[in-house]
């Protein structure tokens, strides 16, 4: 079956503008994450979202960053007036209980502030 | 504050075995993950320890002791396409979920 979809995979972007960064979970799949990944790093978690309860928004690093997921399934990332330190792959996963421990991650969308 | 330590770099031979250990400091404790992430890649799950003890899935093992915060994943009869990055990883406050920072497996002839 389709696995975790993400767009777009590459995106470059000036300092100041803002960008939004789309995930597709697996069908099914109640819990989404995201996730930010720096050169040689290990993953910093931003976001959690689970069912229709609450997410969990305890790693955003600034109010710059916000999420939504819309139904239940599709998720966008927006980063507002980005800036060169916003660079990175950011990460999405889903995974098909809340447990966490089994995540299935799509293959990323590499974000260049130049 | 929560964190997991595991070390940075280990190299190993083709057919040899080698463990990496990871060492977690979180303010609750659900269980322990193992995720492995070639270059250029998505991690992909291996491995979880909810309890004490040693979980087999093949070729690689993953070991939990809740007592001393600590557990390890073993590779067996390491393979060239073993060459990765291999992260631990545990649930954290709330519904946050920390990756320990990886340890890069080079994988020689």
């Amino acid at each position: 079956g389709a696995g975790v979809s993400q767009s777009p995979s590459n995106k470059v972007t000036e300092k100041g503008k803002d960008v939004e960064l789309r995930c597709d979970p697996i069908s099914g799949h109640t819990a989404l994450y995201w996730y930010r990944q720096s050169l040689g790093q290990g993953l910093e978690f931003l976001i959690y979202f689970q069912g229709n309860s609450a997410p969990d928004k305890s790693g955003l690093p600034s109010d710059r960053f916000s999420a939504e997921r819309t139904g239940g399934s599709v998720s966008t990332l927006t980063i507002q007036r980005t800036q060169q330190e916003d660079s990175a792959v950011y990460l999405c996963a889903s995974s098909p209980t809340p447990d966490m421990y089994e995540q299935y991650f799509g293959p990323g969308t590499r974000l260049t502030v130049t | 504050g929560q964190s997991l330590e595991q070390p940075s770099e280990v190299t190993a031979v083709e057919g040899a075995i080698v463990q990496i250990n990871c060492t977690y400091q979180t303010s609750g404790f659900y269980g322990l993950s193992w995720y492995q992430q070639h270059d250029g890649g998505a991690p992909t799950f291996l491995s979880y320890n909810a309890l004490d003890g040693l979980e087999e899935t093949g070729r690689f093992s993953s070991f939990l002791s809740r007592s001393d915060s600590y557990g390890y994943l073993l590779l067996q009869e390491l393979q060239m396409k073993d060459s990765a990055s291999y992260f631990c990883a545990a649930r954290g406050q709330g519904f946050s979920f920390i990756f320990g920072k990886g340890t890069r497996l080079l994988v020689k002839p």
